[in-house]
């Protein structure tokens, strides 16, 4: 068990491309969070799968974000049209499912920096 | 809904000194309570969390908190400071899925 996944780590990109980031979650973990960090806040809950399904998308997820777990394991975040204010720090967590009501400790990855030029 | 509240972004302690960064959160339903850890370009690492049974829980590195209803508190205490312990600190708070986290409060030790 290597723990979360991210990559890339780093990401500079222009205002206006398109930007794709992968998170592989621990193996066996249904459940796959994405969080956004800027420069001196806290992580913000973007959404949230389990398995193949997405279950809750925040409202900072705009029309430009979309976030896609085909099979149930790994996941991709995709901004469209990255604006400067899209720069920040992206961070994976994944989490087993356990009984209902139970929490579900969330392993997070190392996050992906993306700066937006 | 729930929020949280971190007194102080910035906390700094001697080498030895006690630890203390303060929580309060809002939640309209018991909640789980957490305090992770951040080293300067790397994700987040659980310290100890809060969601039932005994209010002071102890954690990894020494770091232990106490859930205060009450008070609606979670502060975070380490007798002793040592310098890894320099990093960022964020509490959060769930009552579903999804984290809700604190501004975070940076821990400087200086020796």
């Amino acid at each position: 068990d290597t723990g979360v996944s991210q990559n890339p780590r780093h990401k500079i990109t222009k205002r206006g491309q398109n930007v794709t980031f992968r998170c592989d979650p621990i193996s066996e973990h249904n459940r796959l969070y994405w969080y956004r960090q800027t420069l001196g806040q806290g992580p913000e809950f973007l959404t949230y799968f389990q398995n193949e399904a997405q279950l809750e998308k925040s409202r900072l997820l705009s029309d430009r974000f979309s976030a896609e777990r085909p099979k149930g394991s790994f996941s991709t975040l995709e901004i469209q049209r990255t604006e400067q204010g899209d720069s920040a720090m992206y961070l994976c967590a994944s989490s087993p499912q356990r009984a209902r009501g139970a929490y579900n400790e969330q392993f997070f990855g190392p996050g992906t920096r993306l700066t937006v030029l | 809904a729930q929020s949280v509240t971190q007194l102080g972004s910035h906390v700094s302690v001697s080498e030895g000194a006690l630890v203390l960064l303060r929580c309060n959160y809002s939640s309209s339903v018991p909640p789980y309570l957490f305090w992770y850890v951040q080293y300067p370009n790397q994700g987040l690492q659980l310290l100890l969390k809060y969601t039932t049974g005994a209010t002071l829980v102890k954690g990894i590195n020494g770091f232990e908190a106490e859930f205060k209803k009450s008070e609606t508190s979670f502060h975070l205490t380490k007798p002793s400071a040592h310098m890894s312990d320099a990093a960022e600190y964020f509490c959060a708070v769930s009552a579903t899925d999804k984290l809700i986290f604190g501004t975070g409060t940076r821990l400087q030790v200086f020796p």
